[in-house]
Formats: structure tokens, sequence, C-alpha cells
């Protein structure tokens, strides 16, 4: 099945400065990598995904990089502000797993004013 | 309206009492979903629905019951628990696509505790 890696584990920036999240999978069939935030004690929101059809997706401070051929996709936040602090989580999906999503480990971004 | 809603929001019980999570989406997703969350790791994968049908079940002891009764709700129904099966128990809702993932929408989860 899928494995999904995830680094770092933890990541402190300071207020403004950029942040990038990093993971790897393993199954060259998965096509859809979503990235979920989530605060302490609230649910993992969605914040951006991309397809495998797709190298870069933009939105507003948030981007996302995928490079099929090295199995690896990122997060980036730039302008990092107090309220970016969470924990991010990866994921990826294949179509052999119908929706089935295989999370990384989770990054606990802290932003320092 | 994009929401998922899960009740009780706490649970508290003791390891012989039965007791039922509610999950409930109004956003015509054919696919629902149970999680389970210890503190600081991901959501670990546990029933799929796919049209009220299960479809994945991820080798969950039987003390964890699922049910769908119908497109909107999904039931978790727990009896016997352990100690270990303390957590946050989320519940999720996506589009189903036979060809193509979709993302899925989480609830605020439920936060058990055994005794």
């Amino acid at each position: 099945g899928e494995n999904v890696e995830q680094h770092p584990s933890t990541l402190s920036v300071q207020e403004g400065d950029s942040a990038v999240i990093k993971c790897t999978y393993s199954d060259s069939a998965s096509n859809y990598f979503p990235w979920y935030k989530q605060e302490l004690g609230k649910r993992p929101q969605l914040i951006i995904d991309i397809r495998s059809n797709v190298g870069e997706k933009k939105d507003q401070r948030i981007a996302v990089t995928l490079n099929k051929t090295a199995k690896h996709f990122s997060l980036h936040i730039t302008e990092t502000q107090p309220e970016d602090s969470a924990v991010y989580f990866c994921a990826a999906s294949s179509p052999n797993t119908g929706n089935q999503f295989y999370f990384g480990t989770g990054t606990s971004l802290t932003v320092i004013p | 309206d994009t929401e998922v809603t899960q009740t009780p929001k706490h649970l508290v019980m003791g390891m012989t009492n039965k007791k039922s999570l509610k999950c409930e989406q109004h956003m015509g997703h054919r696919a629902m979903y149970w999680y389970k969350q210890k503190a600081k790791k991901p959501p670990e994968l546990m029933f799929v629905y796919s049209y009220e049908k299960l479809s994945i079940n991820e080798s969950v002891p039987s003390r964890f019951s699922p049910e769908c009764p119908n497109s909107s709700l999904l039931n978790l129904h727990l009896h016997a628990l352990q100690p270990e099966d303390s957590a946050l128990y989320l519940c999720a809702s996506s589009p189903y696509s036979a060809d193509s993932n979709q993302p899925q929408h989480f609830g605020d989860g439920t936060r058990l505790s055994i005794l």
C-alpha cells in the first residue's frame, strides 16, 4: 500500500518568513494530494490540494508543488502569521484504493510573533 | 452548507457501557468515513461507506460497529471499549467518484474518554 513520509515534524519560523513542509509518497498511481491544517482542539481543514496533472497550485499565501517523477510534494506558506500556527498533514490517494487517504505524520508549525 | 456535524462533542464512558456517536452532513456527499485520532498523530481510517454500503473496514475491533442508515447519517456504536480507545473520533464526508479522488470534509469530532 501507499506510504507517505512528512518532514519536518516540527518547524518554527519568525512571523513574515516562509515555511516549507515536504512529503514523499511511494505509490506511483497516487494522483490526488490534499493538505490539511489542524489547529489545537479543532477539525482538520482542507487548505489546498493538487492533482497529478498539475505541477503547482497557489492560493494567496499558500502554494503546493508536485514532482511526480520524484514522488514528492511540498507545501509553501509565505509571509507567515501567528494564526498559521497549527499541525499540517499531507495526504495521498490513488484510484486503486477508492477514496482512502494516506496521511503523513504531521508537521507542527509555530510562527513566532 | 459545507458542514459535517458530530454529536456528542465529548463522551466519557465506562468499559461496560454502550454508546453511539453520530455524524450528519447535508452536502449530498455519498462517501462517509470514520477516523480515530490520537494527540499530535494523523487521523487513522476506521471505516468507509460508499452509497450507504460499507466499502472499507480497516481491521477495526468488533467493539466498534458502524451504521449508515441513510445518505446523510453515519453512526458509530461503541460497546465494551478499552482505555486505549480513548481518542478523538472524526467523521468525514466527500463526494463519491469512481474515477477520481475527492476532498474529504471533517467534522469537529467526538472526544472520547474510557474510564
